[in-house]
């Protein structure tokens, strides 16, 4: 059964960097079928799909939030990460990492969920 | 970007009644629409895609329809695990991919 797990620190200063790691089990990051996608929900709210990316490396950003926004993806890890710049206050949300079915055009599995607080 | 716009915000049902949740699309869609359920404390799950398909495993007193603009979630014969926070998304113009406001259903 395939598994998402997001990891990372949960406080991070205004004007540094977020990052967070998906670790995936269960099922390999490099499936040709699949993207693999971060989605934030700051508390509250909504939901905000950051961007998605494949196992080749190509990424696909939400053109929000694209200039603060650097994806990765480490096949030997089975993992993919994201780095965001630059952040405040709002960038204080639930993160999760998904799994984008391209063809159904839905994020079925999801991990849990970390929470970041942006914080002095 | 592609605006989703949920309504109501809220919805009140008496357990055993029904529900009925609106997303609308700022353009044509088609049917490149997903509803998620979200329970407090998790991420959300996937009930139905192609706005009308359900996942394996939902119960079938969940159905989607609507196409282009206008789509409806309806929950026949409510359960008390249904009362929860809903959301669509769209699919048909990606990066991004984007979610309407959400819909709570709550126990009246």
């Amino acid at each position: 059964q395939l598994q998402l797990q997001e990891s990372g620190p949960g406080l991070v200063k205004p004007s540094e960097t977020l990052s967070l790691t998906c670790t995936v089990s269960g099922g390999s990051i490099s499936s040709s079928n699949f993207y693999w996608s971060w989605i934030r929900q700051p508390p509250g709210k909504g939901l905000e799909c950051i961007g998605s990316l494949y196992y080749s490396g190509t990424t696909y950003d939400n053109p929000s939030l694209k200039s603060r926004v650097t994806m990765s993806v480490d096949t030997s890890k089975n993992q993919f990460s994201l780095n965001l710049s630059s952040v405040t206050a709002a960038d204080t949300a639930i993160y999760y990492c998904a799994r984008h079915d391209p063809m159904k055009g839905v994020l079925d599995v999801w991990g849990q969920g970390t929470t970041v607080t942006v914080s002095s | 970007e592609i605006v989703m716009t949920q309504s109501p915000a809220t919805v009140s049902v008496s357990p055993g009644g029904r529900a009925t949740l609106s997303c609308r699309a700022s353009q044509n869609i088609r049917t490149n629409l997903a509803w998620y359920q979200q329970k407090p404390g998790q991420p959300p799950r996937l009930l139905i895609y192609g706005a009308s398909t359900r996942v394996t495993g939902v119960p079938d007193r969940f159905s989607g329809s609507g196409s282009g603009t206008e789509f409806t979630l309806t929950i026949s014969s409510l359960q008390s695990e249904d009362f929860a926070l809903y959301f669509c998304q769209q699919s048909f113009n990606w990066p991004p991919l984007t979610f309407g406001g959400g819909t709570k259903v709550e126990i009246k």
